[in-house]
């Protein structure tokens, strides 16, 4: 167990719909970063939130948003939902400090499937 | 940009045989590399990681990766493999400076061993 909560497990929507993804991270790490991955595009980093701001963002499209709260939990919002949008959407936490630099603990992943 | 390849799809390796994933990478700059494991339903699982020092790294379940940086190469190694190394193993590097911890991952190699 990584001690990265992520919910829901597993979502089944329709094409232009709305979800939103919920991941709380370890006890005490302050970043929190998004993954997508899919059969086609692998591992895809969408973006990183450290302590509430956000930090880097990578290959997120314009229908998706994310947030980090005041208690670190962090939510991905996908809106008007195309059928390539189906995939694994992962949450990692990571430490702060140069000693842990890099390792990043996943949760187990929210898999998304678009009718 | 950083950038990681691992140039096989699949390994194949016999149980007691070592085995060999193998990963090559691209940067400016000084490499911080890792290894993450995925097995079947479950999210990564963080190996090793190369920051600086010994260019051979140990990690977790006997695994180890050798550094070398004149062939630009971070292979994962296992002297004796075991049919529950079984998975998908990915080589990322971490984005430096101002990057924070944000990794950018490999297509992936789905190691299979067999008895």
């Amino acid at each position: 167990d990584s001690g990265v909560t992520q919910t829901p497990k597993h979502l089944i929507t329709a094409t232009g719909q709305r979800v939103t993804l919920r991941c709380s991270p370890r006890s005490g790490d302050l970043s929190v970063y998004w993954y997508q991955q899919s059969l086609d595009q692998g591992l895809q980093f969408l973006i990183q939130y450290y302590n509430g701001e956000e930090r880097a963002k990578g290959n997120i499209l314009e229908r998706f948003s994310a947030q980090q709260f005041p208690d670190l939990h962090s939510e991905l919002n996908l809106s008007s939902l195309e059928l390539g949008d189906s995939a694994l959407y992962f949450c990692a936490s990571s430490a702060t400090g140069t000693a842990n630099a890099g390792e990043l603990f996943f949760g187990e992943g929210s898999r998304l499937t678009v009718l | 940009a950083q950038s990681v390849a691992q140039p096989e799809d699949q390994v194949n390796v016999a149980e007691g045989n070592p085995l060999t994933v193998k990963c090559t990478y691209s940067v400016s700059g000084n490499p911080y590399l890792f290894w993450y494991v995925q097995y079947p339903n479950r999210g990564l699982q963080f190996l090793l990681k190369y920051i600086t020092g010994d260019n051979l790294v140990k990690g977790s379940y006997g695994f180890e990766a050798e550094f070398n940086k004149s062939q630009t190469s971070f292979h994962l190694k296992k002297p004796s493999a075991l049919v529950s190394d079984s998975a998908l193993y990915f080589c990322a590097v971490r984005d430096h400076p101002g990057g924070g911890n944000k990794l950018t991952f490999g297509t992936g190699t789905q190691l299979k061993v067999e008895l």
